[in-house]
């Protein structure tokens, strides 16, 4: 099983609003990312997180908060996000030993008006 | 800083023709991932190469890691309306580094 699941799958959001995305994984993965992928784009890189600590920051503005509960779930919790903000969000899981085989999520389609 | 240059970035072809896409490097990688996404959707995995020089099959999908593994090909034999969609090429180094994606194949087969 190599399924890594999003929730919700779509999300529309007001700057004022504070939502949360999900990620979910049982493959005992201990890596999880977080990407944001813009229209004909390559997947950018936010968030690291190894045995469900936070290892790699890649400069995210602090409206963006990740969140690893456990090692299955991954969250990011969105507040005051601007219109640029509007991306698709890919969540990721690697197993341990396996070089860099990352494997994607559906993500979700996030709009901010 | 590591780059992967994709190439071509565009590719419309009609159902049947082959087409090869080249992902290139200066740098080292110690594996070399290609993923196909579809619109609205996350990448999925075709396949890893670790070892210079070798190649893997995947049907009519066929992946050639360099022999200094700094480059990678995918080629693609009959080219079918299904095979449409964004093709990534993603170089991966030891432990969580960051993968390194090349910008993309966007490849229409028109039947």
């Amino acid at each position: 099983d190599t399924e890594v699941t999003q929730t919700p799958k779509h999300l529309v959001m007001g700057m004022t609003n504070k939502k949360s995305l999900k990620c979910e994984q049982h493959m005992g993965h201990r890596a999880m990312y977080w990407y944001k992928q813009k229209a004909k784009k390559p997947p950018e890189l936010m968030f690291v997180y190894s045995y469900e600590k936070l290892s790699i920051n890649e400069s995210v503005p602090s409206r963006f908060s990740p969140e690893c509960p456990n090692s299955s779930l991954l969250n990011l919790h969105l507040h005051a996000l601007q219109p640029e903000d509007s991306a698709l969000y890919l969540c990721a899981s690697k197993r341990e030993g396996f070089w860099n085989e990352q494997f994607f999520g559906p993500g979700t389609r996030l709009t901010v008006l | 800083t590591q780059l992967l240059e994709q190439s071509p970035q565009f590719l419309s072809i009609q159902e049947g023709e082959n087409l090869t896409v080249y992902c290139n490097s200066s740098s080292v990688f110690s594996s070399l991932q290609w993923y196909r996404q579809e619109p609205g959707e996350g990448p999925v995995l075709l396949v890893t190469v670790v070892t210079g020089g070798e190649v893997k099959k995947l049907k009519r999908l066929t992946f050639q890691f360099g022999d200094a593994r700094k480059d990678s090909s995918l080629h693609i034999t009959a080219a079918q309306p299904g095979d449409t969609g964004l093709y990534l090429c993603a170089g991966g180094n030891s432990g969580n580094t960051p993968l390194v994606f090349g910008k993309g194949t966007r490849l229409s087969v028109i039947a």
